[in-house]
């Protein structure tokens, strides 16, 4: 059981530059999304979704787009990349049968804009 | 709107000594608490979860957390630290009864001294 696959787990980028980063999970899970971790600022949601077809804002989306075609992905694209975007970006997931369901959690993409 | 605050960012103990790391919560409805600790370069894990059904909660690693409504606090201890709990410790709350979004607090840096 694979869990929440995030790839890839390093990447640098110069500024302006595109990429997506890859969220997948194998447990049919309705709610998936992502977070970025910033030292002193714990996770902050950027987006999440509720199901495919389905998504919406979090507390940081600026420069941030997702979508959601299947349930098992969830991808996040960063369209022109900035220093700001530096971070370590965490892709999670969850079924909403109940609101006391733990949480499952990739292991992360650390992200450096230079 | 469901929040946490977790006071302090970072906890120096020595090995054999109390763990308390402290989570308040703030909510209109009775609140869905979840503990995540995540060790370095690695995604987060689930601790433990309040669910109502026990104010005292036991997680893993030997660690527990008591609900207190009175004090809207959900702090988490552990009576012997192990220089293995040296870790991020993040206290988080469900927000709405099917959304699955999950908000976080600051996180606390635990430091285990031999």
């Amino acid at each position: 059981n694979a869990g929440v696959t995030q790839t890839p787990k390093f990447q640098v980028l110069k500024t302006g530059q595109s990429m997506t980063l890859q969220c997948a999970q194998d447990m049919n899970h309705e709610y998936m999304s992502w977070y970025r971790q910033d030292p002193g600022m714990g996770l902050r949601l950027i987006h999440y979704s509720v199901g495919a077809g389905i998504t919406d804002q979090g507390e940081v989306p600026n420069g941030y787009n997702v979508s959601r075609s299947t349930t098992e992905d969830f991808p996040l694209r960063l369209l022109s990349a900035a220093p700001s975007q530096t971070s370590v970006y965490f892709c999670a997931s969850r079924t909403v049968a109940s609101a006391n369901t733990e949480a499952f959690f990739g292991q992360g993409t650390r992200l450096t804009v230079v | 709107a469901q929040s946490v605050t977790q006071l302090g960012s970072h906890v120096s103990v020595s090995e054999g000594a109390l763990v308390l790391l402290r989570c308040n919560y703030s909510s209109s409805v009775p609140p869905y608490l979840f503990w995540y600790v995540q060790y370095p370069n690695q995604g987060l894990q689930l601790l433990l979860k309040y669910t109502s059904a026990a104010t005292l909660v036991k997680g893993i690693n030997g660690f527990e957390a008591e609900f207190k409504k009175s004090e809207t606090s959900f702090h988490l201890t552990k009576p012997s630290a192990h220089m293995s709990d040296a870790a991020e410790y993040f206290c988080a709350v469900s927000v709405g009864s099917n959304t699955g979004k999950l908000i976080f607090g600051q996180g606390t840096t635990l430091q285990v001294k031999p």
